[in-house]
């Protein structure tokens, strides 16, 4: 199974600063890569799709980067709904898998 | 508007089976392969299975193969999961989830985001 190490596992930021998780694959998936947001007590939402497409209807403050087995998220000002955890997830090879988790808190 | 609607929750006991079942409104359930994930408490996601609506085949996490079983009705638009044999870290949040590729392969899974998910079952398992 390929692992996804996410890392911080949670962090803790000011509303308008800038955040970014990092991703890491256990070998290269090709770029098949996505990213979920999930707000507390709700269902997770995908927010980039193919490492750096913006899924429909998700602000631009989020964006996507990274290839091979190295990938990044970021968020470029933290608003206050941004709130919750953010899960990488690979589809190169079954089974699917995700990443643990960055939540993601206001300071 | 699509949406996916899931079952209530549910109590076990340890060694039980449970069924869940998942509503697809606002698009034709047949075209889109269908997902299950689960997420233990306080814990991440985990991939379960994926299921062809329109052919029927199903392809699931090693972990889970021959206690889990996918099915779709396409005459009401509902997906089911069952899961046997429960133990106690069977205990989580029970999500399906569509998958947006499309057009989807009789034969073949093909994977892309998953752009839908349903509302959750909780699933608790105790003696």
């Amino acid at each position: 199974d390929i692992q996804m190490t996410q890392s911080p596992s949670s962090l803790s930021a000011s509303v308008g600063d800038r955040v970014t998780i990092t991703c890491q694959a256990s070998q290269d998936i090709n770029n098949y890569l996505n990213w979920y947001q999930q707000s507390p007590g709700e269902a997770p939402k995908v927010v980039i799709y193919d490492a750096s497409n913006l899924a429909t209807g998700v602000p631009s403050r989020f964006s996507g980067g990274g290839s091979g087995t190295d990938f990044t998220f970021t968020i470029s000002s933290l608003r206050p709904e941004d709130v919750g955890t953010y899960y990488c997830q690979q589809y190169d090879n079954v089974p699917l898998t995700f990443g643990g988790g960055t939540k993601v808190e206001i300071k | 508007q699509v949406q996916l609607v899931q079952s209530g929750a549910e109590m076990k006991k340890p060694g039980a089976s449970v069924r869940i079942s998942c509503k697809a409104s606002g698009y034709d359930l047949s075209t889109y392969y269908m997902h299950w994930v689960r997420q233990a408490p306080g814990q991440g996601l985990e991939w379960i299975g994926i299921i062809n609506p329109g052919g029927g085949g199903t392809h699931s996490a090693q972990k889970f193969q021959g206690r889990v079983t996918m099915t779709t009705d396409t005459s009401t638009s509902t997906g089911y999961m069952d899961l046997s044999s429960l133990t106690s870290e069977d205990t989580a949040v029970y999500y399906c989830a569509r998958d947006s590729y499309w057009p989807i392969s009789s034969n073949d899974f093909y994977y892309n985001y998953m752009d839908v998910w349903g509302t959750g079952t909780t699933v608790s398992v105790s003696s």
